[in-house]
């Protein structure tokens, strides 16, 4: 069965520091993964997936995640983190019973500091 | 620009008073979700249709129902809300039942229970 574990329920950074945001997953075949950015009383915004292509994947506003199989991870990350990032990232892989469905991480949320 | 619309963004009902939130989208997408979400939680799946195959989640309360008439609108009917019903509802797309497509969700209505 697939399962996400997002390592960090809050993160805090301060404004123009790197962003991290941890997500192992497990599957038992080459998974899809996609990361989710959720602002308050807002919808689900995608910022990037991994479909088996390159393990380097960038996203929008400056975010990135490497696939890495040997350690089961697909963490997020951002150089310079803006006041705007501020907000619950989710980390989601795709799981199959009969059809394909979304399986969510418990979702991390990032505070950035002034 | 091609959306996820869903109308209203707040929504205040009475408890076991009948209510209804609907989705449209100009995507032209074959698949729709409704999801729950509960503050500082992951969207819950409760259905979805592939055209107009309709797709119940094992534990979606029986108050819940869902319709679809055509492919671009998709309406999520509570018929008696009770207190735990109060969340955020999301609706979602996607082009087809695929491993390596992502979903696109609307802004979502918040749903509140006197």
């Amino acid at each position: 069965a697939q399962s996400v574990t997002q390592l960090d329920s809050h993160v805090s950074v301060s404004e123009g520091t790197p962003v991290l945001l941890r997500c192992n997953y497990s599957s038992s075949y080459s998974p899809s993964l996609f990361w989710y950015v959720q602002h308050p009383n807002k919808g689900l915004q995608l910022l990037l997936k991994y479909t088996s292509a390159a393990t380097l994947v960038k996203g929008i506003n400056g975010f990135e995640a490497e696939f890495k199989k040997s350690e089961t991870s697909f963490h997020l990350t951002k150089p310079s983190a803006h006041m705007s990032d501020a907000a619950e990232y989710f980390c989601v892989v795709i799981g199959f019973s009969g059809t394909y469905k979304y399986i969510f991480g418990t979702g991390t949320r990032l505070k950035v500091l002034a | 620009d091609a959306m996820v619309i869903q109308n209203p963004r707040y929504q205040v009902t009475q408890f076991g008073k009948p209510v209804t939130l609907s989705c449209s989208q100009t995507l032209n997408h074959n698949v729709m979700y409704w999801y729950q979400q509960k503050s500082s939680q992951a969207p819950k799946l409760l259905f979805h249709y592939y055209d107009k195959d309709f797709n119940n989640e094992a534990d979606t309360p029986d108050n819940f129902q869902s319709r679809r008439p055509n492919t671009s609108f998709c309406f999520l009917d509570i018929r008696s809300p009770g207190l735990g019903d109060a969340a955020m509802y999301l609706c979602a797309t996607n082009e087809i039942d695929r491993a390596n497509q992502p979903q696109h969700f609307g802004d979502g209505t918040r749903l509140s229970i006197l």
